[in-house]
């Protein structure tokens, strides 16, 4: 299993604030910082938060990222059908000198 | 805006290699690091290791005994070798680009990742 844990799933319906978290440990999330790709079926993941909090040009600021310690989340708000996809988050490990993902989170507009 | 492209076999046979190579255009291969990362069919994704342009190279410990990623900077590409595979080892195969600054590192492009499959 990962070093990263996060749910399997996630889900709400249109409009909804939804959060998915991702939990570490000292040796990733407490010491780098944390990323999260969106990767929707068949198609490569994209960069969805970087360095805890960025977005990338064209990301809405209904996506968010934060941090606290061991653990790191992404909210959406305003859930739109289109936000159906898989979220990923992802650290540099010290422990391990490599970079761990996350198992993923489905998240799913009821 | 910098592309990437996967290219190599799809199909292996237990214990070969797998080469893959990954073009870059619309961008310089220097000054970024360049990663593979792999998932296999339904599961989450793996990082397999990264090389800078000047050759320097770091993999993942899970991976490091069969792994080699090298670069070809007159040709703007890099490539994977995972030697010995297995079943095990089917999965997409994405290339990306990765950009490093202090206290902070992320894959900014992707390339539309590559099937290989390891079946006799």
């Amino acid at each position: 299993q990962s070093l990263l844990t996060q749910s399997s799933s996630a889900s709400g319906t249109p409009g909804q604030r939804v959060t998915i978290s991702c939990s570490g440990s000292n040796s990733n999330i407490a010491s780098n910082s944390v990323n999260w790709y969106r990767q929707f079926p068949g198609t490569a993941p994209r960069l969805l938060i970087y360095s805890n909090n960025r977005r990338p040009s064209g990301v809405p600021d209904r996506f968010s990222g934060s941090k606290s310690g061991t653990s790191a989340s992404l909210a959406v708000s305003g859930l739109q059908s289109e936000d159906e996809a898989d979220y990923y988050c992802a650290a540099w490990d010290d422990s391990l000198n490599g970079l761990v993902f996350g198992g993923g989170t489905k998240l799913t507009v009821l | 805006q910098v592309q990437l492209q996967e290219s190599g076999p799809g199909l292996l046979k237990p214990s070969e290699t797998l080469s893959l190579t990954c073009t870059v255009s619309g961008g310089s291969i220097k000054s970024y690091y360049w990663t593979w990362i792999r998932q296999p069919p339904g599961k989450g994704l793996e990082w397999i290791g990264y090389i800078y342009h000047t050759g320097s190279s770091k993999y993942n410990p899970s991976l490091e005994s069969r792994v080699t990623i090298s670069v070809d900077t007159s040709r703007n590409h890099f490539s994977l070798r995972l030697n010995s595979v297995t079943a095990a080892d089917t999965a997409v195969y994405f290339c990306a680009r990765e950009v490093a600054s202090i206290g902070s590192r992320h894959f900014d492009s992707w390339g539309q990742g590559v099937l290989v499959t390891v079946s006799s």
